[in-house]
């Protein structure tokens, strides 16, 4: 099945931990983005990055961190700098260079900060 | 200049009622207009999207009406279902390669009463 995988479903984390979410996909699309999912806010952009071994900041980049080692996967660190982790996050991948933008999301991580 | 203004909130529309949800933008660079659909704890999937080069896509019971001069766009469902109810979300983005991040809107909460 193609599609992006999210791991975990649900995640908790000790205040002053650094946790990190898993997102694949095997859709061979180039461009991966992460957003960060709060009640009545919609979704804000967190990292995107569109090639290997390159990403940019998207609006509210403090306190997260990722990388982009391999095609398939973008994982995001929750740093302890983050100073409100809980939220539903949610991660996705597109063509690059296409008409049409469409993002494809995975099924999301529930983070709570205990 | 990247915002994306959605209403209502929320919307509570009677079963074969046509609820309507709309959206506004300010940045003209924008040409690609999507709009997604979420239900709870799963991730957004793509609904329908527009081109600024037409003024109404219809695809099933969902249709997009766009207006360029107002830069406005909004989301008829037509003859809905307790099964539309869900969280809408309006985005928008320039299709220009190397700018294909989304700006999306901050959602509609959708409950259709049988």
């Amino acid at each position: 099945d193609g599609g992006i995988t999210q791991s975990p479903k649900y995640l908790f984390r000790k205040e002053g931990q650094n946790v990190t979410l898993s997102c694949e996909q095997n859709l061979n699309h180039d461009a991966m983005y992460w957003y960060r999912q709060d009640p009545g806010q919609g979704l804000r952009l967190i990292y995107y990055s569109q090639i290997v071994n390159d990403f940019q900041k998207g609006d509210i980049a403090e306190g997260y961190s990722v990388s982009r080692e391999k095609k398939e996967s973008f994982p995001l660190t929750v740093t302890s700098a983050q100073k409100n982790p809980t939220a539903f996050y949610l991660c996705a991948s597109s063509w690059t260079g296409s008409t049409y933008n469409e993002q494809f999301f995975g099924p999301g991580t529930r983070l709570t900060v205990l | 200049q990247q915002q994306v203004k959605q209403s209502p909130q929320s919307l509570i529309v009677q079963k074969g009622g046509i609820p309507i949800i709309n959206c506004a933008y300010e940045n003209t660079a924008f040409d690609y207009f999507p709009w997604y659909q979420q239900f709870p704890g799963k991730g957004p999937a793509l609904l329908i999207a527009i081109r600024p080069d037409v003024s109404e896509k219809k695809e099933g019971r969902f249709t997009i009406s766009f207006n360029k001069s107002a830069k406005q766009f909004s989301l008829h469902i037509m003859d809905s279902q307790p099964g539309d109810s869900a969280t809408y979300f309006c985005a928008a983005s320039s299709t220009n390669f190397g700018n294909e991040k989304l700006t999306f809107g901050t959602g509609t909460r959708l409950t259709i009463i049988p």
